[in-house]
């Protein structure tokens, strides 16, 4: 079946950048994903890519995504403390959404 | 701006108790869906609706049952609630656009 991967955890300063990564293995997938899950909330949309695109820019927020190798990545430019938060990859093919286990940003003054 | 609502953020239940989580949407969505998520193993999918009266099982619907009985309104229900049931529930309703979810702000509970 689909299997998404991702590192557990990512610590930086304020004011870096931060990198999180993602591969996954369904090579049919459509769309691909990256939500935000602050503590004891829901998951909330940060932006996702369609499966033709390279790249994805919104604000702060750069999405890029190597088809070839299957890995997408999230960069979150100039990282601030209230950016601190999981991180959930997700891709899907058809309508159920294959997540991530999350990975655990934490942003240090 | 899209809204799912779940009825609860937290519950205590007793173990053998029967419970209902409720969950609404006002996006008109055909599909909605029931995750559990637990340290560690991410978020798993428990069932998920198509349309009305219509469901399918997700990764790890035992000891679960779901209802559909309106578009809006997806109810996930523990027949006989277990210790190993203590998790948090997230509810999400999909839009047709991009196949984004939208959740719910989760309910926790914790069956004694």
């Amino acid at each position: 079946g689909e299997d998404v991967e991702q590192s557990l955890f990512l610590s930086v300063r304020e004011g870096d950048s931060s990198v999180i990564n993602c591969t996954y293995t369904d090579s049919s997938s459509t769309y691909l994903y990256w939500y935000k899950q602050e503590p004891g909330a829901g998951l909330q949309l940060l932006t996702y890519i369609f499966s033709n695109m390279d790249m994805k820019q919104d604000q702060r927020l750069t999405v890029l995504l190597n088809k070839k190798d299957k890995h997408l990545s999230l960069r979150i430019a100039d990282t601030q403390t209230g950016d601190s938060a999981i991180y959930f990859c997700a891709e899907t093919e058809y309508s159920t959404l294959t997540f991530g286990k999350g990975t655990m940003l934490l942003v240090s003054p | 701006d899209v809204k799912v609502t779940q009825s609860s953020r937290y519950l205590v239940k007793r173990t053998g108790e029967k419970v209902f989580l409720e969950c609404v949407q006002d996006m008109d969505h055909e599909n909605m869906f029931w995750y559990r998520q637990d340290p560690g193993l991410g978020l798993r999918l428990i069932y998920f609706s198509y349309d009305v009266k219509m469901k399918e099982k997700g990764d790890i619907p035992e000891g679960y049952s779901v209802s559909r009985e309106k578009k809006e309104r997806f109810s996930l229900i523990l027949e006989s609630a277990s210790t190993n049931q203590t998790s948090m529930y997230l509810c999400a309703s999909q839009s047709p656009t991009g196949n984004i979810q939208y959740f719910g702000a989760g309910t926790r509970l914790s069956v004694l």
